[in-house]
């Protein structure tokens, strides 16, 4: 069965500073990985996903992920960390035929001036 | 961008009484799916709809809990006798058939029961 946990349910870092948000999966098949966001009453945005191929993904405003098969990771990161980037992360994995999500419990994004 | 579009934003209902929770999915899609959000916890998933019938669903997804394309639209999910614990934000989700995971959410239905 698939299973999803993000280390770290809050993460709080500087404007300008280097993002990570970790995600570790596990899966008996090939994983399809996601990460969305959720911001404050809002509903769930797809940052990237990774399904097959290159191994790192790069998704909408500026987030990357790498998906590592020896460590069962696809942490998240961005380079500099903007104010608009405070929310809330979902890791995700893909299950069964009929292509549910698994998520994780999410992490919590805190981006301080 | 099509969106996925669900009524209400905002429920509130009395503990016992059902509750009828509305999403128009993108027009072409084919595959639907309700999850839920319950406050400070993972989003998880109810339900998956697919050529008019369940094809999976959860154990959260109880006699309590069904679901209906009833007008080849709208996609609901009604829950009969609501419990305080069914207090939760509810996401509809649609996808096409040639996109395994290229889910589409709605932007939520946050269900509070008194």
């Amino acid at each position: 069965a698939q299973s999803v946990t993000q280390l770290g349910s809050h993460v709080s870092v500087s404007e300008g500073a280097l993002v990570l948000l970790r995600c570790n999966y596990s899966s008996s098949v090939p994983p399809y990985l996601f990460w969305y966001v959720q911001y404050p009453n809002q509903g769930l945005q797809l940052l990237l996903k990774y399904t097959t191929g290159a191994t790192l993904v790069k998704g909408i405003n500026g987030f990357e992920a790498e998906f590592k098969k020896s460590e069962t990771s696809f942490h998240l990161t961005k380079p500099s960390a903007h104010m608009s980037d405070a929310a809330e992360y979902f890791c995700a994995v893909g299950a069964g035929n009929n292509r549910k999500l698994i998520w994780g419990l999410g992490t919590s994004l805190a981006v301080n001036p | 961008e099509p969106e996925v579009t669900q009524t209400p934003s905002h429920q509130v209902t009395q503990m016992g009484q059902e509750v009828i929770l509305r999403c128009v999915p993108i027009s072409n899609h084919l595959y639907f799916y309700w999850y839920r959000q319950i406050l400070g916890q993972k989003v998880e998933f109810l339900v998956s709809f697919y050529n008019n019938e369940i094809s999976e669903k959860s154990e959260i997804f109880d006699d309590q809990f069904s679901v209906e394309r009833p007008d080849g639209s709208n996609f609901t999910l009604k829950i009969r006798s609501t419990k305080l614990e069914d207090s939760a934000m509810y996401f509809c989700a649609s996808r096409d058939k040639g996109q395994p995971y290229g889910y589409t959410f709605g932007s939520g239905t946050r269900l509070t029961v008194v």
